[in-house]
């Protein structure tokens, strides 16, 4: 078990809202990167948050944007939502901003109708 | 920028069976690949990281290698099981240590 938990499990939104997913690092780890996968690809980047500050993003809109809090638990904010964005949110947590390893949690599926 | 590819797609082998599969990458500039298995409705789980041209590590009956060089990874699992039935994705992390780029997937059937 990783120790890295996802809420909410699934989600349907309508095209134009905002939404909000929510991710619980294992303990002990101040990274934490968020990741989008569509179907039939690979999770693709979105970013890396490193005690509290962004460290590092892939190629998404600003609409996209995140936080992490003290305790390293980090949310995913999209505004917007685009039919597009329709895909499997994972996050991913590791002990530190090298990330030489990650631990992945279950994922979040957003559905945006 | 970095660029995973992952064959075959998909791949269904008889319980018994060894297979393999690759992972190909045009540039060696980057720091680590990793290889995950990936379970339906479950989390991604690291099986190996390699940095090092002629890496090879093993885990139980799955096994992989890496070829910097010519721009390969395998991936090897020796008399599959069932359980096995996973996406096996590969990825790279780039020298900065931030971002990986993954590969689309192999996904592997074993039939009983």
């Amino acid at each position: 078990e990783t120790g890295v938990t996802q809420s909410p499990t699934h989600l349907i939104k309508t095209r134009g809202q905002q939404v909000t997913l929510r991710c619980s690092s294992q303990s002990g780890h101040n990274t934490v990167s968020w990741y989008q996968q569509a179907l039939g690809q690979g999770p693709q980047f979105i970013f890396q948050y490193y005690r509290e500050e962004e460290n590092g993003r892939g190629n998404f809109p600003p609409r996209f944007s995140g936080l992490q809090f003290p305790n390293y638990s980090s949310e995913l904010n999209v505004n917007a939502l685009e039919l597009d964005d329709s895909a499997l949110y994972l996050c991913a947590s590791s002990p530190r901003r090298e990330q030489y390893e990650q631990y992945f949690g279950p994922g979040t599926r957003l559905t945006v109708t | 920028i970095l660029n995973v590819e992952q064959s075959p797609q998909s791949l269904h082998v008889q319980e018994g069976d060894s297979t393999n599969f690759t992972c190909s990458f045009p540039s060696s500039n980057f720091y680590a690949l990793h290889w995950y298995r990936w379970e339906t409705a479950k989390s991604p789980e690291a099986l190996f990281v390699m940095t090092l041209n002629g890496d090879e590590k093993k885990k139980g009956r799955i096994s992989a290698t890496l070829n910097t060089k010519e721009g390969y990874s395998y991936l090897y699992i020796k008399g599959s099981q069932p359980e096995d039935s996973a996406t096996y994705l590969c990825a790279l992390r780039d020298n900065y240590g931030q971002n990986f780029v993954f590969g689309p997937g192999t996904r592997l059937s074993v039939l009983p």
